[in-house]
Order: structure tokens, then C-alpha cells, then sequence
């Protein structure tokens, strides 16, 4: 049971959008804490793909967009393409026995 | 350019000791802030942290794991050590080292794993 909740899994057409929701509590996300988000493509290691809650790093396309409030934060794809089936994982801070650094569970996206 | 390298044994048996090197570049683990966490995502799963250490030695572990991990580095070899006692099936994952500069920051920087199997 991870501490982060996404969905298990999202799936969308090529140049549509798709959003993955993450839920956390009043020791992680809702205590303020930033949320970062991680591309993982089959059997390759994690990715930084949003930092800070909406930013980018360098390299990384503006199809990718991300947002938070209160307890949760979502990661937006725009325009959708098949080089963007991955997994995705968001992370954050939590000030109680459950981390200090916790994760999501992960959610599959499938482009169809 | 920064990166990560784990190494370590392939197959463990069960209650035996893990150890994973994770060798560094491009940045001194003596660097203030600097540190290198372990993390670990068992076959189809998600990814689970497990241990931290920072530039001024300090540790932090997963409160679930703590009593199994140690966590160490050798800022000369530019390496974070893992140990991992009593290994099961269960510990079956790739393990992956993870650079972050501050608690609040991202990882930024990943190794690409290692897959560890354990069985007999």
C-alpha cells in the first residue's frame, strides 16, 4: 500500500489528453511538501519528468505539465503520443513514520 | 556529467547478507546537501524508498526496513555501500541509487539498477 495514491491505469488515443491524479495527506502533499513526477519506460530506470510541482527540467517536452492543491497533485499529457507509454510515479516529502520520501503506486498509461 | 552505477551480486540466498555498491561521478558525496538514496521496485511493482545518507553522514532508513539496512559511504571511492541482512524471496527487486540535493528535492539523477534475486 503505497503512502502517494495514483491510478493503476490511464489510456488515451494519440493527441488526446490524459491527467494522472495523485492523493496524499496532511503529512506529505497537504503539509506543503512538492510533488515530483517520474517517467519509467519498460525496463529502464525512473526519469524526472516534473519537479516542484510543475516544473520542468531541461529536455522535457511542454506536452507534460503538472499542478497541485491542497492534498493531491495531477499530471497532465497533452497531445498524446505512442513514445509516451510508460509508467508514471509521483513523489513526495512526508514528515511522519511513513517516509521521509514516499511514493505513488504507479499508473500505466496506455496509448491506444 | 553525473552519474550512477550499482553493482552487486545477481543472486542471493535466502538469510543471506546483501551488499550494492553504488559508485558516483560528476559530483562529491562531500558536496553540502549532496545525498544518495536506495530505492528498490520489485518485478511489475512500484518503487519503494529505502535508505539515505547525506553529505555530512548523517542516515535516515525506511522505518519498515530499518532493522535490516545499513547504509554507508566512502566519499575517497566516491561510493554508497547497502547492506541488506536477512535476505527473502520477497527482496526480490531491481535497486536502484538515486541522487537529491535537498529533502524536498527531487531525485534527479538515477542509476540504472540492479536486479537482485533471492533464492535458494
Amino acid at each position: 500500500q503505497s503512502v502517494l495514491t495514483q491510478p493503476p491505469s490511464v489510456s488515451g488515443a494519440p493527441g488526446q489528453r490524459v491527467t494522472i491524479s495523485c492523493t496524499g495527506s496532511s503529512s506529505n502533499i497537504g503539509a506543503g511538501y512538492d510533488v515530483h513526477w517520474y517517467q519509467q519506460l519498460p525496463g529502464t530506470a525512473p526519469k524526472l519528468l516534473i519537479y516542484g510541482n510543475s516544473n520542468r527540467p531541461s529536455g522535457v517536452p511542454d506536452r507534460f505539465s503538472g499542478s497541485k492543491s491542497g492534498t493531491s497533485a495531477s499530471l497532465a499529457i497533452t497531445g498524446l503520443q505512442a513514445e509516451d507509454e510508460a509508467d508514471y510515479y509521483c513523489q513526495s516529502y512526508d514528515s511522519s513514520l511513513s517516509g521521509p520520501w514516499v511514493f505513488g503506486g504507479g499508473t500505466k498509461l496506455t496509448v491506444l | 556529467q553525473v552519474t550512477l552505477k550499482e553493482s552487486g551480486p545477481v543472486l542471493v540466498k535466502p538469510t543471506e547478507t546483501l551488499t550494492l555498491t553504488c559508485t558516483v561521478s560528476g559530483f562529491s558525496l562531500s558536496n553540502a546537501r549532496m545525498g544518495v538514496s536506495w530505492i528498490r521496485q520489485p518485478p511489475g511493482k512500484a518503487l519503494e524508498w529505502l535508505a539515505h545518507i547525506f553529505s555530512n553522514d548523517e542516515k535516515s532508513y525506511s522505518t519498515s526496513l530499518k532493522s535490516r539496512l545499513t547504509i554507508s559511504k566512502d566519499t575517497s571511492k566516491s561510493q554508497v555501500v547497502l547492506t541488506m541482512t536477512n535476505m527473502d524471496p520477497v527482496d526480490t527487486a531491481t535497486y536502484y541509487c538515486a541522487r537529491i540535493l535537498t529533502v524536498a528535492a527531487p531525485f534527479d539523477y538515477w542509476g540504472q539498477g540492479t536486479l537482485v534475486t533471492v533464492s535458494s
